[in-house]
């Protein structure tokens, strides 16, 4: 089945600078790779998504890249707020409905 | 549109019992996906419904097992509770094949 790996487990940026966070997968039929950011009590919410057919996607200070041919994806978030703080998850998905996710990644914005 | 709603919100059972949970989709999502959140073990798949029929499956014991109705809702159920069950369990909907999921806040299940 698919395996994703995440790094890094936990990253501190100062307010302002950027955070980048890394993902590879193992199955080569993924072809929907979503980002997920979960705030302490909540579930997971969608920030920004990319499918296989795209190497880049933006949204604001938010932006998604993948490379296809390593097996691998980042999330890249810019001018880091104190509000960006939470643990975020990438996905891989192959069929409808199931993803596979990495472990997470504890962003903290120290202001 | 209104989010994914999941009830109880939190649980406490005895090792041994049942529990059934609870999950509506956003209005118009036919997928309704769980999930089973441990700081151990992450974010594992438990399964995916769509239009009533079971469509993919975890690597989870047959003690787990769900369903869906015919407006979407979806019911997840656990018997024989164990103490390693203890867990945020997430469901998450999705519009028709397109991938994107949406999760609900989760129900807390603590079992002592």
């Amino acid at each position: 089945g698919e395996n994703v790996e995440q790094h890094p487990s936990t990253l501190s940026v100062q307010e302002g600078d950027s955070a980048v966070i890394k993902c590879t997968y193992s199955d080569s039929a993924s072809n929907y790779f979503p980002w997920y950011k979960q705030e302490l009590g909540k579930g997971p919410q969608l920030i920004i998504d990319i499918r296989s057919n795209v190497g880049e996607k933006k949204d604001q200070r938010i932006a998604v890249t993948l490379n296809k041919t390593a097996k691998h994806f980042s999330l890249h978030i810019t001018e880091t707020q104190p509000e960006d703080s939470a643990v975020y998850f990438c996905a891989a998905s192959s069929a409808a409905g199931k993803s596979t996710f990495g472990d997470g990644t504890t962003l903290t914005v120290k202001p | 549109k209104a989010g994914v709603t999941q009830t109880p919100r939190y649980l406490i059972k005895t090792r041994g019992q049942q529990v059934t949970l609870s999950c509506s989709p956003i209005s118009g999502h036919r997928s309704v996906s769980w999930y089973q959140q441990t700081p151990g073990q992450g974010l594992q798949f438990l399964f995916e419904y769509f239009s009533e029929t079971q469509r993919n499956k975890g690597n989870f014991p047959g003690r787990f097992s769900g369903r869906q109705f015919s407006n979407s809702r979806s019911e997840m159920n656990v018997s024989t509770l164990e103490l390693g069950d203890s867990a945020l369990y997430l469901c998450a909907s999705s519009p028709i094949d397109r991938g994107e999921q949406y999760f609900g806040p989760g129900t807390r299940l603590t079992v002592t």
